[in-house]
């Protein structure tokens, strides 16, 4: 079965600490993605990246970057981390299948809250 | 500015009714539009597409059309089931675009 892959379900970190979420995927996709879900704002696209290397700002990339060093690999990194980013965080892989348009699988989240 | 729009947050209906959830979007580009179904701590799972050359595509109990004129689409669950209960996001675009969600209630 194919799966996209975060490393933690949940994270508990102190303010100011530099943070990685890792997410890996084993489909091969070119592209992946990272969100954020919070109450009553819905999934907020962070960063996303369609090849190894190469990223793009989402809709709120503020406080926020990524790494792609490797196709199956996709890093979200808060560089000193705030209690305004306590959230739950979903990375997405997909790639195009045609007349059908672009499969999207989803991880299983992390809650990450910084205190 | 959030391109695509879910303006009811909730729903609640009863088992063996219709479920219909609402979704209207801005950008007449997006040329794909999907439904996807997240239960709390898990990530959404995948539930309908449609591609903006269709108005209608159907799988099992669960139906989307899509309104280019209105910009609009919905999702029918027919019949609903207590195990429907979740949280519904419409997604467009290549990047998704996702609106807020929908938390939908299915009373036995």
């Amino acid at each position: 079965d194919v799966k996209v892959t975060q490393s933690s379900r949940y994270l508990v970190k102190r303010t100011g600490e530099k943070v990685f979420l890792e997410c890996v995927q084993d489909m091969d996709h070119e592209n992946m993605f990272w969100y954020r879900q919070d109450p009553g704002l819905g999934l907020r696209l962070i960063y996303f990246s369609y090849d190894v290397k190469m990223k793009e700002k989402g809709d709120i990339p503020e406080g926020y970057s990524v790494s792609r060093e490797k196709k199956e690999r996709f890093s979200l990194i808060l560089e000193s981390a705030s209690t305004n980013q306590t959230s739950m965080y979903l990375c997405a892989s997909s790639s195009y299948r045609g007349p059908q348009g672009y499969g999207y699988t989803f991880g299983s989240g992390t809650r990450l809250t910084v205190v | 500015d959030q391109q695509v729009k879910q303006n009811s947050p909730s729903l609640s209906v009863q088992e063996g009714r219709i479920s219909i959830l609402n979704c209207d979007y801005t950008n007449s580009m997006f040329d794909y539009f999907l439904w996807y179904k997240k239960y709390p701590a898990e990530g959404p799972t995948f539930l309908i597409s449609i591609s903006s050359i269709k108005d209608k595509n159907e799988d099992g109990r669960f139906t989307v059309f899509l309104n280019k004129s209105a910009k609009h689409l919905s999702l029918h669950i027919v019949p609903s089931q207590p195990g429907d209960s979740a949280v519904y996001f419409c997604a467009a675009g290549y990047a998704l675009n996702f609106g807020k969600g929908t938390s939908l209630l299915v009373t036995p």
